[in-house]
């Protein structure tokens, strides 16, 4: 049931864009995405429900397929900041909050 | 606004002890979780509460966790007797109501080295 994240590993340089995947085998009510550092708790993203509606960050963007049980974040000129590892967490049960979480995609910005 | 607060940050204990980790959710977050973070993984879901009742507990090992959420605020998570695996770090986090909708915010965590 844990869904699958790609690629586990990025580094890119400050301005570059990256794409990270997460995929399910099951149907998917909801993906929603959390950024964490080395040390420090997850942050929150996005959310991404079935139907469409979408709420989080502005500067973050992502897609959902609800079809393919896929969901893609965007990162767009990377800044240093960006650094971290970012987790996919699935919601396969309608509408309960309860989260699957992904093993992870760890992103290195360098200058 | 409060971020979800953990203690204690840090706890080392020898396997077969008992250890107790305590959460105070965000102020009027209905829903509180508790996760097990294993180094290199994501978070792992105990357990989730409604306010003082259990909504999912399938993963929580029962023979050796326990959890409560007295009067729907505060909830105390304990291991015992404690297994070299428990080793991890233990993640609270609240949402403002139960749902696809609700993000979550986690506390800094409590990292348990059992030794």
């Amino acid at each position: 049931q844990q869904p699958v994240q790609s690629p586990q590993a990025v580094i890119l340089r400050e301005g570059e864009d990256a794409v990270i995947n997460c995929s399910s085998s099951k149907a998917l009510y909801s993906v929603h995405w959390y950024r964490q550092k080395h040390g420090e708790a997850p942050v929150f993203l996005m959310i991404l429900l079935k139907g469409g509606e979408q709420k989080g960050h502005e500067k973050i963007s992502a897609s959902f397929n609800e079809k393919k049980q896929q969901s893609s974040l965007y990162l767009t000129a990377s800044q240093l900041s960006y650094s971290g590892t970012y987790f996919c967490g699935t919601e396969i049960s309608s509408n309960t909050g309860k989260l699957i979480f992904g093993q992870g995609t760890t992103l290195q910005v360098k200058p | 606004e409060a971020g979800v607060a953990q203690s204690p940050r840090y706890k080392i204990i020898e396997k077969r002890q008992s250890v107790a980790f305590w959460c105070n959710p965000i102020s009027g977050h209905a829903t509180l979780y508790w996760y097990q973070q294993i180094l290199g993984q994501g978070p792992k879901l105990l357990i989730q509460f409604q306010n003082n009742g259990v909504v999912d507990d399938s993963q929580l090992p029962k023979d050796r966790f326990s959890a409560e959420r007295l009067k729907g605020v505060d909830s105390t998570l304990k291991i015992q007797p404690a297994k070299l695996e428990d080793s991890a770090v233990y993640l609270c986090a609240s949402s403002l109501f139960q749902g696809a909708n609700s993000e979550q915010y986690f506390g800094p965590g409590t990292r348990l080295t059992v030794t």
